[in-house]
Parts: structure tokens; C-alpha cells; sequence
């Protein structure tokens, strides 16, 4: 059965710190692993990976993709009270269909 | 202006009930989706439609059933609702779905409580 693991399920730091946010999957036909961030409502799309090795950058937060090894890391630097959300990794197949992880909670403290 | 949305925010309601959510999306896209998030924050697909064809049916109880009138539009009728069916339930679509890669758009989310 496909499935997606995210890892730690909860996290709590200071603003500043920097964080690593691990995601590992076992799906068929894997074409697309995705990071979203959910806050109070709807997730929103931060990043699309579909080639191993190639990182994908914005502002502070990375994230890459290792296709051997079958697992992705968002990082977060210099975190602020705003990066604190649902983080979720998320595989799509060739079926279309997206399979989520658990979700990292991570709070920063001021 | 907002890209996918669904109504009702918050729908409280008795056991037994049926109820439907509806879901607009202005994107143009061709795929929409339905998706369960339970208290454990765990987001499940349900449903996905592609221009108004079901293309996932997940394993749902039939009490859930989709209804596609345009592939603008997603809702979601739900019979006989049991204190299980608590949760938020989240729409969302994609440019073409199926086997492409790309992302999904999420809607607001609606809150269901069933007491």
C-alpha cells in the first residue's frame, strides 16, 4: 500500500533556529512529491519536486528530493512566528491522486 | 478573487441528516477533488472528477456521493450522516489532473460536526 511518513510529527523552536522537516514515501508510479503549509484553513503550495538532487528555493525555505532513497527535507532558516503551520509532504502517482503524511506541527516561539 | 471555494464554512448538524457541500473553482481547470481531513490532521482523497468524469472513487462509504454539473463545480451529498462523518472536508483542483504532474489548489475547507 503507498504510503508517506513525515517526521517529527511535532516540533517547537525559536525564532531564529533553523529546522529540517523529513518526509519518506514508498508510492508506485511515483511522479511528483509536494510540500504544502496549512495554517487555520486551506494548505498552501510551497514547492514541487519531481528530479532528485535539484534544490528548489524560496526565500527561506528549501527543499530537495533524493529519489534513490525514496525521502525529501524542507528546511526553514531563521525561522519566524509566521512559519509556524501544518507542514505537509504530499506524492502524487500517475493515477493523479496525491497521498499525504501525517504532518509536521512546528511552533516557533518568539 | 477566490480561486476555489466552498460553502458551507461550518455545517453543524444531527446524525441521521443529509447534507451536501458545495465547491467552485475559477481556475479553468479540468480536475477538481474532494479530500477528508480527520482530527489527526491526516488529509485523505475521496473523490476526483475530470471534466465532470469520476476518475478516483476511494474507498467511501456510498452514504457519500459527487455530483460534477460542470467541471467548474464539485459537490459533495452526503446521506445519513453518522458522528464518524466529523471533519473538515476539503475541496481542491488541478489544470488537468490524471496523469500529469502538478499541483492542487486547496479550498477554505468546511468544517462538519455531526452531534
Amino acid at each position: 500500500e503507498d504510503k508517506v511518513v513525515q517526521s517529527p510529527l511535532s516540533l517547537v523552536v525559536h525564532e531564529g533556529d533553523t529546522v529540517t522537516l523529513n518526509c519518506s514515501y514508498e508510492v508506485t508510479n511515483f511522479r511528483s512529491l509536494l510540500w504544502y503549509k496549512q495554517e487555520k484553513k486551506a494548505p498552501t503550495f510551497l514547492f514541487m519536486l519531481t528530479s532528485s538532487g535539484i534544490e528548489k528555493k524560496s526565500g527561506r525555505l528549501s527543499s530537495i528530493l533524493d529519489k534513490k532513497e525514496l525521502f525529501s527535507i524542507l528546511n526553514i532558516t531563521a525561522t519566524q512566528t509566521g512559519d509556524s503551520a501544518v507542514y505537509l509532504c504530499a506524492v502524487g502517482s500517475n493515477t493523479g491522486k496525491l497521498i499525504f503524511g501525517q504532518g509536521t506541527t512546528l511552533q516557533v516561539k518568539p | 478573487d477566490t480561486a476555489v471555494s466552498q460553502t458551507p464554512k461550518y455545517l453543524v448538524t444531527q446524525m441521521g441528516n443529509d447534507k451536501s457541500i458545495k465547491c467552485e473553482q475559477n481556475l479553468g481547470h479540468d480536475t477538481m477533488y474532494w479530500y477528508k481531513q480527520d482530527s489527526k490532521k491526516f488529509l485523505k482523497i475521496m473523490f476526483s472528477y475530470n471534466n465532470k468524469e469520476l476518475i478516483i472513487n476511494e474507498t467511501v462509504p456510498n452514504r457519500f456521493s459527487p455530483k460534477s454539473p460542470d467541471k467548474a463545480h464539485l459537490n459533495l451529498h452526503i446521506n445519513s450522516l453518522e458522528l464518524g462523518d466529523s471533519a473538515v472536508y476539503f475541496c481542491a483542483s488541478s489544470p488537468s489532473g490524471g496523469r500529469a504532474q502538478e499541483t492542487q489548489y486547496f479550498g477554505p475547507g468546511t468544517r462538519l460536526l455531526v452531534l
